[in-house]
């Protein structure tokens, strides 16, 4: 079945630093969410991309639809505590059933100790 | 987006017992949908919620063991049936919302499975 690869699975955070995270696939997308879920809530949709090469802003957090289709990134700026949680892309790869999302396997984002 | 709301939030529940789970919107929606996420794992759908027709199944869950129910445009139910511990997971309901692809989640129901 179609999968996603997302990287880093994990990393650690200073408030301030900018963090990247990105996803990538062997198909053809046509949607590219981005999810925050912190413990003990279900997921929140951060970002959604359609167009290849659009680049879409929510606060401090930017994503991009890969030109190629088959990759998303996402950038937190200056990132606060409140950043901490599981980052998961999402799409829907061409010729997939409409409400088919495909999820990342996440990046946990925690404060550096 | 809509207001989702989930019960039980929580459960523990004993080998093959069952346990329906159900899901609320505060507006009337097209598609719901239902996902399991294993413990520190992703997301994984489970089946999309047809309001007066059977559900449609993803590869790997069938009717059986979880059952669908959708009334209506603003609920739905997922009974997960003869559980065993494999079947510890959060379960998630989702809407769609739109002409396009954003989903929105609740809050999910946790349960656990001795």
């Amino acid at each position: 079945g179609q999968q996603l690869n997302q990287s880093p699975q994990s990393m650690f955070i200073q408030e301030g630093e900018d963090v990247s995270m990105n996803c990538t696939s062997s198909s053809i997308f046509n949607t590219w969410l981005w999810y925050k879920q912190d413990p003990g809530e279900g997921p929140v949709l951060l970002i959604a991309l359609y167009k290849a090469g659009e680049l879409t802003s929510n606060g401090r957090l930017t994503a991009q639809f890969g030109i190629t289709r088959k990759d998303s990134f996402l950038n937190i700026s200056a990132s606060i505590p409140s950043d901490v949680g599981i980052y998961f892309c999402a799409g829907r790869f061409y010729g997939g059933s409409q409400g088919n999302l495909i999820f990342g396997k996440g990046t946990k984002l925690s404060v550096k100790p | 987006s809509a207001v989702i709301s989930q019960k039980p939030s929580r459960d523990i529940c004993q080998r093959g017992t069952s346990l329906t789970i159900q899901c609320q919107v505060d507006s009337q929606v097209t598609m719901m949908f239902w996902y399991r996420q294993q413990p520190g794992q992703s997301l994984t759908l489970i089946a999309t919620a047809n309001q007066g027709s059977e559900a449609t199944y993803e590869s790997g869950f069938v009717i059986d063991k979880f059952p669908i129910s959708r009334p209506n445009l603003t609920f739905s139910t997922l009974t997960v049936s003869n559980m065993s511990p494999e079947d510890s997971s959060i379960y998630l309901c989702s809407v769609g919302q739109g002409s396009y692809n954003e989903q929105f989640f609740g809050p999910g129901t946790r349960l656990t499975v001795l």
